[in-house]
């Protein structure tokens, strides 16, 4: 079985403040992981995924995310927030020895509050 | 860039009606994915497809079916709606040349919202 766990509904963060958005899964083997945005009325838009390699991941608009296969993490970051940063974030996970798809968390609220 | 564009943004209907939501993707895609989305459980995988005429059951297929007749295309059908399948409907398709399941990013569209009255 695979799940990933979003543990905060809702994040708050200050404008040009650091800005972490926290998902655990729990997979068999080695996880493939992703994080998505959701802006209002939108579909989700592809931020970033590991795959293998660095545990430190760069994105799109500035995000990154560190893999932690200790802690099964996979923590969302960005050093200075926007306001424009504010959206729902998804992360999902799949397991490569599945023919599962990805399996999504139940989301976070991310305001960056100007 | 990656399309993905559904029929229709908002939709009502009414309890036992057939409801029919398209969905169409302009990349070749092979995987096409039907999801709902409900606050505070993410999104919810209904059913997928790897190829032309294939389906595969998601995590939630009970009352809904799909149909696949040309790869650009994936339709979900509510065969009798019920109020309980009010929610918001996204379609995403990714590449997967390798096999059934890729590791590319999946696209998606902008979302149909469905109202069961």
């Amino acid at each position: 079985a695979q799940s990933v766990a979003q543990p905060e509904d809702q994040v708050n963060v200050a404008e040009g403040n650091p800005l972490t958005v926290k998902c655990t899964y729990s997979v068999s083997g080695n996880p493939y992981l992703f994080w998505y945005v959701q802006y209002p009325n939108r579909g989700l838009q592809f931020l970033l995924k590991y795959i293998t390699g660095d545990n430190l991941v760069k994105g799109s608009y500035g995000f990154e995310a560190e893999f932690n296969k200790s802690q099964t993490s996979f923590h969302l970051k960005k050093p200075s927030a926007l306001v424009s940063d504010s959206a729902l974030y998804f992360c999902a996970v799949r397991s490569p020895g599945s023919a599962r798809q990805l399996t999504f968390g139940s989301g976070t609220q991310l305001t960056v509050l100007p | 860039d990656v399309k993905v564009t559904q029929s229709s943004r908002y939709l009502v209907k009414r309890t036992g009606e057939k409801v029919f939501l398209e969905c169409v993707q302009d990349m070749d895609h092979e995987n096409m994915f039907w999801y709902r989305q409900d606050p505070g459980l993410g999104l919810r995988l209904i059913y997928f497809s790897y190829d032309v005429k294939m389906k595969e059951k998601g995590d939630i297929p009970e009352g809904y079916s799909v149909s696949r007749e040309k790869k650009e295309r994936f339709s979900l059908i509510l065969e009798s709606a019920s109020t309980n399948q009010t929610s918001m409907y996204l379609c995403a398709s990714n590449l997967s040349r390798t096999g059934r399941v890729g590791n590319q990013p999946q696209h998606f569209g902008d979302g149909t919202r469905l109202s069961i009255l």
